[in-house]
C-alpha cells in the first residue's frame, strides 16, 4: 500500500527566502506525482505534475524534482512571497493495472511566509 | 479557463439523512473522482468513475455511498444515511484520462456537516 509522507509539517520563513519542501513515497512504481496548493477552507490547485520518466518540472518560481528510484520529490520555491502562504500537498498516482488515476496524498506542509 | 465546480459549498444535515453532492467536471474530461478530507487529516480517495461505471473504490466507499452521472455534465455523490463521521470536505476531480498525464483538477469542495 502506497504511503506518502511530507517533511516538514510546517515551515515559517521571511519573505524572499528560497525554500524546499520534501515528499517521500514508499512504492516507487508510480505514473506521476502532483504538487498541489491548498488555501484554508478551499480546494486544491494543481501546481506541477511530473511524469515518472521526468526528473524535474518548472513553473515560474516553482521547481519540482523527482527521484523515483529513491521515492522522493522536492518542491523548490524561489524568492518566497507572503502570497505563497498555504498548505502544499504532494500526491502520487500509482502505476499498475488496477489503478485508474487514484491519487495518494501526503499530509501536507503548512507554509507561512511573513513580510 | 475551464474549472471543476461543486454545489453546494456547505451542506448541513441531520444524522441518518440522505445527501447528494453535485459536481460539474471539466467538459472534455473522461475520468471523474471523489475524494474527502476530514478536518486535520489527509485527503483520501473515495471512488473513480469512467465510462458510466465505477472503475475503482476505496474501503471507505461502502454501500452507503453511490455515484452517478445523470446527464452529460453532472457527476453526483450520494450518501444514503449520513453518520457523524461523514462530516468532511468532499472534493470532486476530473482528468482527461490520458495515461501520459492524467493531471487531476479539483473543485472547490463541499463542506458536509452532519449533526
Amino acid at each position: 500500500k502506497q504511503e506518502v509522507t511530507q517533511i516538514p509539517a510546517a515551515l515559517s520563513v521571511p519573505e524572499g527566502e528560497n525554500l524546499v519542501l520534501n515528499c517521500s513515497f514508499t512504492d516507487s512504481a508510480i505514473y506521476n506525482l502532483q504538487w498541489f496548493r491548498q488555501d484554508p477552507g478551499k480546494g486544491l490547485t494543481s501546481l506541477l505534475l511530473i511524469q515518472s520518466s521526468q526528473r524535474e518540472q518548472t513553473s515560474g518560481r516553482l521547481n519540482a524534482s523527482l527521484d523515483k528510484s529513491s521515492g522522493r520529490s522536492t518542491l523548490y520555491i524561489a524568492a518566497s512571497q507572503p502570497g505563497d502562504s498555504a498548505t502544499y500537498l504532494c500526491a502520487v498516482r500509482d502505476a499498475g493495472g488496477t489503478s485508474y488515476g487514484k491519487l495518494t496524498f501526503g499530509q501536507g506542509t503548512i507554509l507561512t511566509v511573513h513580510p | 479557463e475551464p474549472e471543476v465546480t461543486q454545489t453546494p459549498s456547505h451542506q448541513v444535515t441531520q444524522m441518518g439523512q440522505e445527501v447528494i453532492l453535485r459536481c460539474v467536471p471539466i467538459s472534455n474530461h473522461l475520468y471523474f473522482y471523489w475524494y474527502r478530507q476530514i478536518l486535520g487529516q489527509k485527503v483520501e480517495f473515495l471512488v473513480s468513475f469512467y465510462n458510466n461505471e465505477i472503475s475503482e473504490k476505496s474501503e471507505i466507499f461502502d454501500d452507503q455511498f453511490s455515484v452517478e452521472r445523470p446527464d452529460g455534465s453532472n457527476f453526483t455523490l450520494k450518501i444514503r444515511s449520513t453518520k457523524l463521521e461523514d462530516s468532511a470536505m468532499y472534493f470532486c476531480a476530473s482528468s482527461d484520462g490520458g495515461r501520459r498525464t492524467n493531471e487531476q483538477f479539483f473543485g472547490p469542495g463541499t463542506r458536509l456537516t452532519v449533526l
